[in-house]
């Protein structure tokens, strides 16, 4: 069976913080993808990044940045310098080469940046 | 690019009543998602169509819930009659294919609170 932990519920920071988000997926198959959305208040998930478990190389967008481990089943978000607008629900997303593309998502960790 | 579009927002019915939530996709994704969120977690797939017909209702409760997604493009989910336990949020997505890889974009999100 496929599952996505989340362990942190919730994470505050003060602006200008650097923080982790931190990610464990399990499957047994090889080919599949791992996704990060941004839950803000009004409600819609946003795309931040998807991987695929052939790319173990990390990523980097602005202050965003991503380490996907496959040693550790592990797909973690960093945010560096944080500010107040990003603060929101983040979520770990699975999906699977041969399943539709359904996404199996974590719990979620809320993230609090306060001034 | 007009994104998905949900309405309604917010409903507030009684157990045992029935509620009808309504989706537009994105033009041209041919793949449409329902997920169901409830507070604190993160969204469960209910149903999955690929144009109008239904790839993923594995996780769908259907002596109360249905779909259908008509000529491939609107969708509306119902539940009939409700429970105190289907307060959440639906939330409905779409994408171009239903790869493990293809993006999912996500809509606003109706929140059901079932008293």
């Amino acid at each position: 069976a496929q599952k996505v932990t989340q362990a942190q519920t919730e994470i505050s920071v003060v602006e200008k913080e650097d923080v982790t988000l931190d990610c464990v997926y399990e499957t047994r198959d090889t080919t599949y993808y791992l996704f990060w959305y941004k839950q803000p208040p009004s409600g819609e998930l946003v795309f931040l990044i998807r991987r695929n478990s052939f790319d173990e190389q990390n990523e980097i967008s602005g202050r965003y940045s991503w380490n996907f481990q496959k040693s550790t089943s592990s797909f973690n978000f960093t945010i560096t310098a944080s500010q107040v607008v990003d603060s929101a629900v983040y979520f770990c997303a699975l999906s699977l080469y041969n399943q539709g593309g359904k996404l199996i998502f974590g719990q979620g960790t809320e993230l609090s940046v306060k001034p | 690019e007009a994104g998905v579009a949900q309405s309604p927002r917010y409903k507030i019915i009684e157990k045992r009543q029935s509620v009808a939530f309504w989706c537009n996709p994105i033009s041209g994704h041919a793949t449409l998602y329902w997920y169901q969120q409830i507070l604190g977690q993160g969204p469960k797939l209910l149903i999955q169509f690929q144009n109008n017909g239904v790839v993923d209702d594995s996780q769908l409760p259907k002596d109360r819930f249905s779909a259908e997604r008509l000529k491939g493009v609107d969708s509306t989910l119902k539940i009939q009659p409700a429970k105190l336990e289907d307060s959440a949020v639906y939330l409905c997505a779409s994408s171009l294919g239903a790869r493990g890889r293809d993006e999912q974009y996500f809509g606003p999100g109706t929140r059901l609170t079932v008293t």
